[in-house]
């Protein structure tokens, strides 16, 4: 991928449990952002850290930011069926603005 | 506000031809991306634009890939000629593209199939 490997790949959890993407980049970045995608859809944009944050909150989603280790995390608590989705990770770095994504974490959440 | 306008939503053809993809942004944003999304290799950056400027093709794959933006509400991705190798998703987004600290917003992409 251009910047971003989401780790694991795909992902199949119950109903009700709670899921853990991770994301490592390799250089500096202005902001990291978390999309979803659904099958045949455009993205959609969840949350973004910026590079001076540690944590952010949305909802049911957690996102970590950890600079030092190039990596950041994405939580989903209590999933739902409805949460079945690609999960991407995407750095936002360059002057303007230029995000590039990873190859995404495939979730299945199953009622 | 409709989004991300992308146009068309499929697109066959034949190995060759000349294949224009095109966007409409959001009123009002000022960055726009293209991106190729494949199995094989994700999501790929291909251009990005500022204020109609393109400000970094290094992912054009070759030189048989153009992409233009001649106002602030629409931009061209064009291919010529096309291979099958071509074949994916292609996506425009938009962004406010003011502090660099912004979301972007996807059009629902349009598939293209080069047999």
């Amino acid at each position: 991928s251009q910047q971003g490997e989401e780790d694991p790949q795909a992902l199949s959890i119950q109903e009700g449990e709670n899921a853990t993407m991770n994301c490592s980049y390799k250089t500096s970045i202005n902001n990291l952002q978390w999309y979803r995608q659904n099958s045949g859809r455009g993205l959609v944009h969840l949350i973004l850290i910026r590079s001076n944050e540690r944590e952010k909150h949305s909802g049911r989603l957690r996102v970590t930011l950890d600079t030092s280790k190039k990596s950041s995390s994405l939580l989903i608590t209590a999933s739902r069926a409805a949460d079945t989705a690609s999960y991407f990770c995407a750095k936002n770095s360059g002057g303007y603005q230029k995000v590039t994504f990873g190859i995404g974490t495939k979730l299945q959440v199953i009622p | 506000d409709a989004g991300v306008i992308q146009s068309p939503r499929h697109e066959v053809t034949e190995m060759g031809q000349e294949v224009t993809l095109r966007c409409k942004p959001i009123s009002g944003h000022n960055s726009l991306f293209w991106y190729r999304q494949t199995m094989m290799r994700g999501l790929e950056l291909l251009i990005y634009f500022n204020n109609n400027v393109p400000i970094d093709d290094s992912g054009m794959p070759e030189d048989r890939f153009s992409a233009k933006m001649p106002n602030a509400s629409f931009s061209t991705l064009k291919i010529q000629p096309s291979e099958p190798r071509d074949s994916a998703v292609y996506f425009c987004a938009s962004s406010l593209g003011r502090s660099g600290n912004e979301k972007l917003f996807f059009g629902s992409g349009t598939q293209l199939s080069v047999l």
